[in-house]
């Protein structure tokens, strides 16, 4: 069975600061990995995908990299915003089926 | 391009009630997907459909919540009845097809809680 774990689940950094979110996962035959953003009360937005083949993807000041065999990803945030402040969670596909974890709850103080 | 459908946002139960969500995709994806979204945790996978057929219901109770997606469109998720531990965000998501490739859109979700 697939787990996924995103540790830290609460981030608080400053403006402007550089950080990484960190997601693993137990089942190293993925299909794909997805980050996500979900804003309070909201559904989820769809920030990066990434196949199985692939080692990164790239849009604006977010990069999502993948490494299946150690079974890990991180989403890289550049030059952080307030509007950030968000949770953010990853979701690996397996055969179909996607898994989540728990999400990080990035918080971006001016 | 019009996204994820969701009615109704918020609804407010008593235990032992019935309730039903309704969700319709974007224009064309075949591949519509119900999770359940308890607070503080991320969405649990409760059905997934191929069209109007069926590919993984396995963690949908099937005692009390049912689901279909008739003509292979619009579907509707119903919980009867309702419990306590019901209260969550049921969250409907939509791809072009299953498989590896297809990035899954989410529609807003609809907030229930359970008196």
């Amino acid at each position: 069975k697939q787990e996924v774990t995103q540790i830290p689940a609460a981030l608080s950094v400053p403006e402007g600061e550089n950080l990484v979110l960190n997601c693993s996962f137990t089942d190293s035959a993925i299909y794909n990995l997805q980050w996500f953003r979900q804003d309070p009360g909201k559904g989820l937005t769809s920030l990066l995908l990434i196949q199985s083949s692939q080692r990164e993807q790239t849009s604006g000041r977010l990069n999502a990299s993948l490494d299946k065999s150690s079974g890990r990803s991180t989403l890289y945030i550049a030059a952080s915003q307030p509007g950030d402040s968000a949770t953010y969670l990853c979701a690996v596909k397996v055969a179909g089926k996607s898994t989540f974890g728990d999400g990080t709850t990035l918080t971006v103080k001016p | 391009e019009a996204g994820v459908a969701q009615s109704p946002r918020y609804k407010i139960i008593e235990k032992r009630q019935s309730v039903a969500f309704w969700c319709n995709p974007i224009s064309g994806h075949a591949t519509l997907y119900w999770y359940q979204q308890i607070l503080g945790q991320g969405p649990k996978l409760l059905i997934q459909f191929q069209n109007n057929g069926v590919v993984d219901d396995s963690q949908l109770p099937k005692d009390r919540f049912s689901a279909e997606r008739l003509k292979g469109v619009d579907s509707t998720l119903k919980i009867q009845p309702a419990k306590l531990e019901d209260s969550a965000v049921y969250l409907c998501a939509s791809s072009l097809v299953v498989g590896s490739y297809n990035e899954q859109f989410f529609g807003p979700g609809t907030r229930l809680t359970v008196l």
